[in-house]
């Protein structure tokens, strides 16, 4: 079964540090998102990419945080100067269609010291 | 008033027994809905969507109320298997966000 692949799964970075979480979609899906979780939360909505751009976007993706697709296959999401509230598992999604649901990626843990 | 509500649970269900939960949705201009699984620090899970005539995949069915706004699932004959966090997930277009309710935990016990 095709996956959505994260890297790193486990990253810990220091207050103020810019941080790069990396996904890898599966090969024919176009859509893609970002959610994150904090522990013992919901997961929430980031952003969501459809064609090289932004097309949707939560009030938690402030300008400290950006998204880019740089040579069409990876899809990352930078934060720029982490804050301790930073600290959640981070989820790529990804989707072939509009329609369906979505495949998650296994997350990256991020811990903000 | 959350977009979408779950019962936290936990519901403790013996192996063998049927268990139902539902999830309700504030927003009427829903059009897509999910159940979505989820194990303990794991990511969610696809487990079946939700159609307006209701839906069944092996031992779970699904159902859709827009009149009052909720979604069910049922689960027969509950496998030791099927313990982890049920999450309820509704979308206001194709291609639009997830939203996610807090999850349903259900435990099923020998």
């Amino acid at each position: 079964e095709p996956e959505v692949t994260q890297t790193p799964s486990h990253q810990v970075t220091q207050m103020g540090q810019e941080v790069i979480l990396r996904c890898v979609p599966i090969s024919n899906h176009l859509y893609f998102y970002w959610y994150r979780q904090i522990l013992g939360q919901k997961v929430e909505f980031l952003v969501s990419f459809y064609n090289n751009e932004i097309s949707e976007k939560s009030e938690i993706f402030d300008d400290q945080f950006s998204v880019e697709r740089p040579d069409g296959s990876n899809f990352t999401l930078k934060i720029r100067s982490t804050k301790l509230e930073d600290s959640a598992m981070y989820f790529c999604a990804t989707g072939q269609t509009a329609n369906y649901g979505y495949t998650f990626g296994s997350g990256t843990r991020l811990t903000v010291v | 008033r959350k977009e979408v509500e779950q019962d936290p649970g936990p519901f403790n269900v013996p192996e063998g027994a049927t268990v139902a939960f539902n999830c309700t949705y504030s927003n009427s201009a829903s059009q897509s809905f999910f159940w979505y699984r989820q194990d303990c620090r794991k990511e969610p899970k696809l487990l079946m969507s939700v159609y307006s005539s209701g839906n069944e995949d092996g031992r779970f069915t699904a159902q859709l109320n827009r009149a009052s706004q909720y979604i069910s699932l049922l689960i027969r004959d509950s496998k030791l298997s099927d313990s982890a966090t049920y999450l309820c997930v509704v979308r206001k277009a194709a291609g639009n966000k997830l939203t996610f309710g807090g999850g349903t935990r259900v435990l099923v016990k020998p």
